[in-house]
Formats: C-alpha cells, sequence, structure tokens
C-alpha cells in the first residue's frame, strides 16, 4: 500500500457520459499530480494541484477538469466521454513541489476507465 | 513534442547478468532524473534518482549514470533477477516529472 488511494479501480461507462475519479494523497503529501496511460504509452502528465491550487497544467483536454478540495483529496472529472479517452488514470503525491532526489512521486495504483 | 525518450520498448536479459536501461531528453534546464518500476495492476514506484550535480548514484543492485553533455541516462541492474521483471520508465523535470514510454524488462531465469 503506497499511502495514495484512488477510487474506483475499474469504471466502465458509454460514450457522452461523465465520470469522476477520486484520489487521497498520503499522508502530509501537499501536491497531487493527474496522469493517462493510454494502451502501450508512457504516463502523461495532466494536471497538478499543490495545497488547493492549480500549480501546472499538461495535456488535458478542456472536457476534463480536476479540483483539489480543503482536505487535500483531488477529484479529476472527465466529460463527454470518447472511446479514446479509455486509459488507466493515475494519481500521485508529493510532500512539495519540488526536491524529487530522495523520493519521487508516491503513485496510487490507478483507475481503469473503459469508454464503450 | 516527446521530450523523454526510451528507444527500447523492450530488453530481455539473463538472470544475473546485467542489464542496461537507456532515456534520452532534451532539455539540458532538467534537475531531476529518477526511474521508476511498474507491475502489471500497480501504479509506478519509485526507484532511484540523480539530480544534475552528480553523474552516478548507487543503491544496492541499481546505479543510475547521468551524462548531461548527451541528455542521456541510464540505468544498470547488476545482478538481475527474475523479479526484476518489470516496466521501466525514466522521469525527469523541475516542479513537475515528464515520464518516458517505458521498457519492459524480462529476465529469464
Amino acid at each position: 500500500d503506497s499511502g495514495v488511494t484512488q477510487t474506483p479501480k475499474h469504471l466502465i461507462t458509454a460514450t457522452g457520459q461523465r465520470v469522476t475519479l477520486r484520489c487521497s494523497p498520503r499522508s502530509g503529501d501537499l501536491s497531487v499530480y493527474w496522469y493517462q496511460q493510454s494502451l502501450d504509452q508512457g504516463l502523461q502528465f495532466l494536471i497538478q494541484y499543490y495545497n488547493g491550487e492549480e500549480r501546472a497544467k499538461g495535456n488535458i483536454l478542456e472536457r476534463f477538469s480536476a479540483q483539489q478540495f480543503p482536505d487535500l483529496h483531488s477529484e479529476l472529472n472527465l466529460s463527454s466521454l470518447e472511446l479514446g479517452d479509455s486509459a488507466l488514470y493515475f494519481c500521485a503525491s508529493s510532500p512539495g513541489t519540488r526536491g524529487f532526489a530522495n523520493y519521487g512521486y508516491t503513485f496510487g495504483s490507478g483507475t481503469r476507465l473503459t469508454v464503450v | 513534442d516527446q521530450q523523454v525518450k526510451q528507444n527500447s520498448p523492450s530488453l530481455s536479459v539473463q538472470e544475473g547478468r546485467i542489464s542496461i536501461l537507456n532515456c534520452d531528453y532534451t532539455n539540458s534546464m532538467f534537475d531531476y532524473f529518477l526511474w521508476y518500476k511498474k507491475y502489471p495492476a500497480e501504479g509506478p514506484t519509485f526507484l532511484i534518482s540523480i539530480s544534475s550535480i552528480k553523474d552516478k548514484n548507487e543503491d544496492g543492485r541499481f546505479t543510475v549514470f547521468l551524462n548531461k553533455s548527451a541528455k542521456h541516462l541510464s540505468l544498470h541492474i547488476v545482478p538481475s533477477q527474475p523479479g526484476d521483471s518489470a516496466v521501466y520508465f525514466c522521469a525527469v523535470g523541475n516542479e513537475k516529472l515528464t515520464f518516458g514510454t517505458g521498457t519492459r524488462l524480462t529476465i529469464i531465469p
């Protein structure tokens, strides 16, 4: 158990629908990162939040949005889903915004989204 | 634009031999370089890292080498063990990490 909790583990939904993925960071971590891993692809950075505020944005579609709540958990909202959105979505957390030298990010086990 | 590339999608190595995984990056401003290991149905786990001020970092069987002039990062695993079979991602960055596409390492008993 990495300490980062993602729910649900699996999600199957139809095209055009909207889903919410949830992430609870490791205790004490203030930064949350969302990554997408499509089939045979690397981890694509979507967005980062630090202590409730958006810190960095990557290749996140306009149909996707995220937020980090006062208790530091984060949600990734995916709307108007398309077949190509099927992927593994990972959440990771870290104590701050820098200082990867000793520990990097801690990842959750991911949510597998299947759009049919 | 792929800032981080792992050109070998897969690698097979005999148990007990050395495994060498490679990673190339394009941005010379990156400060941190990491390797992650991923088993199926699990999230990536941090393995080893190096900062831009060093050229080598060792942790047990794992050694990471950084060649800044060539913008090249490598991970050496010696001796390789069956439990090392996994997908390995390199990651580089400053405030956020950019990941490579991964190399699937298979250790042959």
